[in-house]
C-alpha cells in the first residue's frame, strides 16, 4: 500500500476485556514495529519484527502484551485483560529493513480507551 | 539504555523568524538521528534526519547540526510559517543491542502570524 495503514482508528474497549490492533506495513518493508504513544509524550518502543520472528520484543510491558506477524507482513498486536492505563495511542511502523539507518514510516494510529 | 533529552517543551516564534530545538544522548554509540513532526491526531512523519559520519544536513528551510563529542543535536527552522506549528520529537537509533528508535519528549512549536 502506499503507507502504512491501521485498523481499528478508534477502539473503546472496558477494562478487563481482551483487544486487537491490526497493522499493514508498506508493500515490501521487512522490518515492523509497534510503538505506544501517551498524551503529551513521545512514542516508546514495544516491539519490532524483521520478517516473521520477533528481534526485539524488550519494550513490551507484561504478558498481557502479545505480537505477531506470521507471514511477515500484517501484524497484529494483542492485549489481554486492558487495563485503563492500556489507553494510548498504538503506533505502527516500517522500514525496508532493520535499524539503524533506514527510514521509519508510521501509520496513523489506533486510539485506544479503557474505559 | 538509551536516554534522550529535549528541550524546549514549548516554544513560540513570530511568523518569519527561526527556531531551534535541541535534544541530547547518552549513548555515544548512536549513529542515526532523525527528527519527526506531529500535528494533533495525525502520525510522526519524518522531516529530516542525519547520520552520525556527517556534521550537518540542510532540506531547503530545515537544518539538522550533529555534535558526537558533546552527544547532542539540533533541528533548525527557518522562516517559519504557520504551517510549522506542530509538535516535534527527535530521536535516536543506537548500533548497539538496542537498535529501535528512542524519542525525546517533544517540543510543542507556535508559530504566530
Amino acid at each position: 500500500g502506499a503507507g502504512v495503514s491501521q485498523t481499528p482508528s478508534n477502539k473503546v474497549t472496558e477494562k478487563g476485556k481482551y483487544v486487537e490492533l491490526r497493522c499493514d506495513p508498506i508493500s515490501g518493508h521487512t522490518a515492523l514495529y509497534w510503538y505506544r504513544q501517551s498524551l503529551g509524550q513521545g512514542p516508546e518502543f514495544l516491539i519490532y519484527f524483521q520478517g516473521t520472528g520477533a528481534a526485539d520484543d524488550s519494550g513490551l510491558p507484561n504478558d498481557r502484551f502479545f505480537a505477531v506477524r506470521p507471514e511477515g507482513s500484517v501484524s497484529t498486536l494483542k492485549i489481554q485483560r486492558t487495563e485503563r492505563g492500556d489507553s494510548a495511542v498504538y503506533l505502527c511502523a516500517s522500514s525496508l529493513a532493520g535499524p539503524p539507518g533506514n527510514t521509519i514510516y508510521f501509520g496513523e494510529g489506533s486510539w485506544l480507551t479503557v474505559v | 539504555g538509551e536516554n534522550v533529552e529535549q528541550h524546549p517543551s514549548t516554544l513560540s516564534v513570530q511568523e518569519g523568524d527561526s527556531a531551534v530545538i535541541k535534544c541530547t544522548y547518552s549513548d555515544s554509540a548512536s549513529n542515526y538521528f532523525p527528527w519527526y513532526k506531529q500535528e494533533l491526531g495525525k502520525r510522526p512523519q519524518l522531516i529530516i534526519d542525519i547520520r552520525s559520519n556527517v556534521g550537518e544536513k540542510k532540506d531547503q528551510r530545515i537544518a539538522v547540526t550533529l555534535n558526537k563529542t558533546a552527544k547532542h543535536f539540533s533541528l533548525h527552522i527557518t522562516e517559519t510559517q504557520p504551517e510549522d506549528s506542530a509538535v516535534y520529537f527527535c530521536a535516536v537509533i543506537s548500533s548497539g543491542s538496542a537498535r529501535q528508535l528512542t524519542f525525546g519528549s517533544g517540543t510543542q512549536l507556535t508559530v504566530l502570524p
